[in-house]
């Protein structure tokens, strides 16, 4: 059973870098799939930022793409979420998930199963 | 980007209704349209994929389906456990996007 656990600072001063980390348990994410990072500000809607693959590969939103950086440590079985420039719209909770695909639908969809518990980030000095 | 607009936004219901939850794309998605279930503090959960594709483990009182741009999610007999957000998601263009989601409590 795949389960993952986000971590990382729950509290960010504004202009500075949100670094979080998504532990994958029960599978080996060098064997595959995409895995990606959601947020949602409290009360709100959820905002896809980006997925990542076991080679380093990305899709980024493009509205967040210019602060945004991940990557992938197959050692730790780990993935790693690197937002710059953080500001008080940053203020969310982070999920990560694993993405699943219908590769025979064109395009391909994907869906995001499952999802970490989240880790609320605050931005504020 | 593709907007998802979900109606209603809220709704009203009680144990053993039937309800449908509405989401329009503003342009063609095909057929890449996924829905999600969100309980207070917890972090969504998978219930169908590909418009019609129950995910494993989820009871069958809950459907989707599609017509046009405009898909939907059914949940045939309302149980307790089944006051939530509800929430589509598209995967057809980049950036993947969701609804505003659609809040059920009990009325």
């Amino acid at each position: 059973q795949v389960q993952l656990q986000e971590s990382g600072p729950g509290l960010v001063r504004p202009s500075e870098t949100l670094s979080l980390t998504c532990s994958v348990s029960g599978y080996s994410i060098s064997v595959g799939y995409f895995w990606g990072w959601i947020r949602q500000p409290p009360g709100k809607g959820l905002q896809w930022i980006g997925n990542i693959y076991h080679s380093g590969r990305t899709n980024l939103n493009p509205s967040l793409k210019s602060r945004v950086t991940m990557y992938v440590d197959t050692s730790k079985n780990q993935f790693s979420l690197n937002l710059s420039s953080v500001t008080a719209a940053d203020t969310a909770i982070y999920y990560c998930a694993r993405v699943l695909s219908d590769i025979e639908a064109r395009p391909p969809n994907n869906w995001f199963d499952p999802w970490g518990q989240g880790t609320l980030v605050t931005v504020s000095a | 980007d593709v907007q998802m607009t979900q109606s209603p936004s809220s709704l009203s219901a009680s144990v053993g209704d039937r309800v449908t939850i509405t989401c329009r794309a503003s342009q063609r998605i095909s057929r890449n349209l996924n829905w999600y279930q969100q309980k207070p503090g917890k972090a969504p959960k998978l219930l169908i994929y590909g418009v019609s594709s129950l995910e494993s483990g989820v009871p069958p009182r809950f459907s989707g389906g599609e017509s046009g741009t405009d898909f939907t999610l059914t949940i045939s007999s309302l149980q307790p456990e089944d006051f939530a957000i509800y929430y589509c998601q598209q995967s057809y263009s980049s950036p993947i996007t969701f609804g505003q989601g659609t809040r059920l409590d009990i009325k």
